[in-house]
């Protein structure tokens, strides 16, 4: 049983389109998160939730957008995509203060 | 402000060698972990120290947590090929949970 999902594992779109990224996790963790790797395999955290609040990370351009339709899932919308936003996004979730997991990654190429 | 760092950005190493890998804030930090990154494939869990001076061993692998708990470092002895990634240090607080930049190893055969 894979404990945080995300589909789809590859995506290859035309800039300008607008696409999503599902994450659900059967862990029962109270947060979730989304993170943007790029090509130097930097980490950035772009959202949390945990089924109170949201926090964006102020550097996230607006395009990006997470709907929680309950705790166990995290999806990610984004708008008018460009082709900076490529890049390998992970989905994450944990227990406060406690190790998170990691989805098994999406591989979003913009062209 | 919230941010860890972590040193080298690469090391190389020929099977066998130690390395060893740095991470440092300038904040005290409630708990550190680490993960590793498999090229290819996702973060996954090494472990998590919370106290002060914390020293704990996975076979290979040393995690320690320094006096002050700003810093922490990984030392793995004798590498092998299946070391090989990029290793992250992360702390988790309230809602945020960030990672260092990570320590990417290659290990020569």
């Amino acid at each position: 049983d894979t404990a945080v999902s995300q589909t789809p594992k590859y995506l290859v779109t035309q800039m300008g389109n607008d696409k999503s990224i599902k994450c659900e996790q059967n862990l029962g963790h109270d947060t979730m998160y989304w993170y943007k790797q790029d090509s130097k395999k930097f980490l950035k955290i772009m959202f949390s939730y945990n089924n109170k609040e949201l926090i964006i990370n102020e550097t996230v351009p607006n395009r990006f957008s997470p709907k929680s339709p309950d705790k166990a899932h995290l999806n990610l919308h984004i708008n008018s995509l460009e082709l900076g936003d490529s890049a390998v996004y992970f989905c994450a979730s944990s227990q406060t203060e406690r190790e998170a997991f990691f989805g098994q990654g999406t591989r979003l190429t913009v062209v | 402000g919230q941010q860890v760092m972590q040193i080298p950005q690469y090391q190389h190493v020929q099977e066998g060698e130690d390395f060893t890998t740095y991470c440092n804030s300038s904040t005290t930090l409630s708990n550190i972990q680490w993960y590793k990154q498999r090229p290819g494939g996702h973060p996954v869990f090494l472990i998590q120290l919370v106290k002060s001076g914390e020293v704990k061993k996975q076979k290979r692998l040393t995690f320690q947590f320094g006096e002050a708990k700003k810093n922490s470092s990984l030392h793995i002895t004798a590498t092998q090929t299946t070391d090989v990634g990029t290793y992250f240090c992360g702390r988790n607080y309230g809602q945020n949970f960030v990672f260092g930049p990570g320590t990417r190893l290659s290990v020569l055969p």
